[in-house]
């Protein structure tokens, strides 16, 4: 069965970076677009980026922009969030998706991670 | 941004009761819109994509239709189990877009 196992998340300092990881297993992870959705602590969900199964088609949230960067490794099926010069505003738990193979919308998701930025 | 309003944002009902909740894209979307369900501290559960095409293992209670800028998200007989957050979400272009919410509480 699919499934997606985001980790990387935790408490970091206002500028600071972070690394999150998501893993896959269950299905042919390069046929997939992949995405990530934050939601912050209380609030509604938000899309953040989507990547192609190739990882030649990116396009991220225009709160994010220029400061994170996503990326897979499609032979350890694994999927990529880099974060700089975060901000409290992205403070959230981050999912890990799978899109669906004819529609840019999540059909699996993964359990979340925290991320919280504070000083 | 195409923005998607969703209404009500809550609403009580009983067990066995028939729900409808809404979403309004702010311009057309065709059919590109989907349904999630969200419990409190879980992560979201796809319902309906393509405006109501029934994810693999969804109940069929569960029942979406609209087309263009006007959607619903209908459940037949309310179940316990389907008290919970329902989000509408838009994929036809980006930034991809998700209403605000709409909670479901018990009655």
């Amino acid at each position: 069965q699919v499934q997606l196992v985001e980790s990387g998340g935790g408490l970091v300092k206002p500028g600071g970076s972070l690394r999150l990881s998501c893993v896959a297993s269950g299905f042919t992870f390069n046929d997939y677009y992949m995405t990530w959705i934050r939601q912050a602590p209380g609030k509604g969900l938000e899309w953040v980026s989507y990547i192609s199964g190739s990882g030649s088609n990116i396009h991220y949230a225009d709160s994010v922009k220029g400061r994170f960067t996503v990326s897979r490794d499609n032979a350890k099926k694994s999927l990529f969030l880099q974060m700089n010069s975060l901000r409290a505003e992205d403070t959230a738990v981050y999912y890990c998706a799978r899109d669906r193979l004819t529609a840019s919308t999540p059909d699996h998701w993964g359990q979340g991670t925290l991320v919280t930025v504070s000083s | 941004d195409i923005q998607m309003t969703q209404s009500p944002s809550s609403l009580s009902a009983s067990v066995g009761d028939r729900v409808t909740i809404t979403c309004r894209a702010s311009q057309g979307i065709n059919n590109y819109l989907a349904w999630f369900q969200q419990k409190p501290g879980k992560a979201p559960k796809s319902l309906i994509y393509a405006a109501s095409n029934l994810q693999s293992g969804v109940p069929s209670r569960f029942s979406g239709s609209g087309s263009g800028t006007d959607f619903s998200l209908t459940i037949s007989s309310l179940q316990p189990e389907d008290f919970a957050t329902y989000y509408c979400q838009q994929y036809s272009a980006t930034p991809i877009t998700f209403g605000q919410g709409t909670r479901l509480e018990i009655k």
